[in-house]
């Protein structure tokens, strides 16, 4: 399945170090969305943007920050990020609210 | 607040039939999707309801009462690639928020 698309696939990285994650939807989407999946926890929605608009913006830490250059690409910068912050981050793309497609997924380690 | 309930885990065994519940409190209803997810693997759609009664496909169906915050998923004649994670989640608006379950883990058995 190729249409989303995330990279790097496996992070690994200090509390102190700086590093974005990469998303990339083929399906000619208007909109994509950042999850975060925890082990023993519901799948949590961070941030959706529709439209290169952010319009959800789930009380994520300031620590992770979105950006959306085009209705294709989706960015996750994190910085000063804290141990609980190692889980795996999803990446998802929809047309309007219809189903959520999603990436393979980045699992970050934070040391 | 926002609520969503399924059971932690399941089995059953080949062939057989499982109904995986989801029962659901959110401030608004624009649609319930259930999605399967496999061990290491992203989620992947499986269905979705937005107005009461049974939506069938193939193997998979997926009912909803509005009126009872209510929804299950039917899986029959299992296989044992059927044994993953399903996760039940709702759309409380129309910004594509979604609301996730913390999701059924079933095993099939033979």
């Amino acid at each position: 399945e190729t249409g989303v698309t995330q990279t790097p696939r496996h992070l690994v990285m200090g509390m102190t170090n700086k590093k974005s994650l990469k998303c990339e939807q083929h399906l000619g989407h208007n909109a994509m969305y950042w999850y975060k999946q925890s082990a023993k926890k519901p799948l949590e929605l961070m941030f959706v943007y529709s439209l290169e608009e952010r319009v959800e913006n789930n009380s994520v830490p300031s620590r992770f920050s979105p950006e959306c250059p085009n209705s294709s690409h989706l960015f996750l910068h994190l910085h000063t990020l804290q141990p609980e912050d190692s889980a795996l981050y999803l990446c998802a793309s929809s047309q309007d609210t219809y189903e959520q497609y999603f990436g393979p997924g980045t699992r970050l380690t934070v040391t | 607040g926002q609520n969503i309930d399924q059971p932690t885990e399941m089995t059953a065994t080949e062939g057989a039939i499982v109904q995986i519940n989801c029962t659901y409190q959110t401030s608004g209803f624009n649609g319930l999707f259930w999605y399967q997810q496999h061990a290491g693997e992203a989620p992947t759609f499986l269905s979705y309801n937005v107005l009461d009664g049974l939506e069938e496909k193939g193997r998979f169906s997926s009912f909803l009462s509005r009126s009872k915050g209510y929804s299950y998923l039917l899986l029959k004649e299992l296989q044992m690639k059927d044994s993953a994670s399903y996760l039940c989640a709702v759309s409380p608006g129309n910004t594509g928020k979604l609301i996730f379950g913390q999701g059924t883990t079933l095993q099939v058995k033979p």
